[in-house]
């Protein structure tokens, strides 16, 4: 099975930063990676498929880049309500769909 | 609008059972792949099982193959979560969710219901 690994686990940041979140899995899985935002209490959210694909309704300062094993979430203007934890998934080599195991950003 | 309305959580013994629902709408229902995920408290996501939009195949994450079943009902546009032989760690939020091109590898899940809270527990 893949097995996807996020770093950092948790990080701090202040409005108006550079964000940047990574996933790596532990083999190739092509573009196949998407990424979501969950807030608390919330179902989680899509904002990012097949890598570099913007979901409709997803504010443009969020982006995604990277294929094979490794791929980055940008946000490139943290904004209050980015406080969310953030997960990759994988598509790939399914059954079974791998998540990472989260990051959690919080706003300085 | 699209929608998906999960019910059937609640708080079950160890070792019993429980049904859950995924009410969908606003959307073909019979042209998706459906999912189920799940989060234990304080816990990451875990994806649990998918159907295929046909109802033709279904997959299950080891840890629940076996004691869960998962199925669907076109018609009415609801999907199910059988789930059989409980234990303490399957207390979790479980979440349905509407998969896109699931057929063709690029898997994503773009609309996700509420969840339902099971919680396992004497």
């Amino acid at each position: 099975d893949i097995q996807m690994t996020q770093s950092p686990s948790s990080l701090s940041a202040s409005v108006g930063d550079r964000v940047t979140i990574t996933c790596r899995a532990s083999q190739s899985i092509s573009n196949f990676l998407n990424w979501y935002q969950q807030k608390p209490g919330k179902a989680p959210k899509l904002l990012i498929y097949a890598a570099f694909s913007l979901q409709s309704g997803v504010p443009s300062r969020f982006s995604g880049s990277g294929s094979g094993t490794d791929f980055t979430l940008t946000i490139s203007s943290l904004q209050p309500e980015d406080c969310a934890t953030y997960y990759c998934q994988q598509s790939y080599s399914t059954p079974p769909i791998a998540f990472g195991q989260g990051t959690r950003l919080e706003i300085k | 609008e699209v929608l998906l309305v999960e019910s059937g959580g609640g708080l079950v013994q160890p070792g019993g059972s429980l049904r859950l629902s995924c009410a969908a709408s606003g959307f073909t229902f019979s042209s998706y792949w459906m999912h189920w995920v799940r989060q234990a408290p304080g816990k990451g996501l875990v994806w649990v099982s998918h159907i295929k939009s046909d109802d033709s195949s279904t997959s299950y994450a080891d840890s629940v193959q076996g004691r869960f079943t998962m199925s669907r009902d076109n018609a009415k546009n609801t999907l199910y979560l059988q789930m059989n032989s409980l234990r303490a760690e399957d207390t979790a939020v479980y979440y349905c969710a509407r998969g896109r091109y699931c057929d063709s590898g690029s898997c994503h899940f773009d609309i996700w219901g509420q969840g339902t809270m099971v919680t396992v527990s004497s």
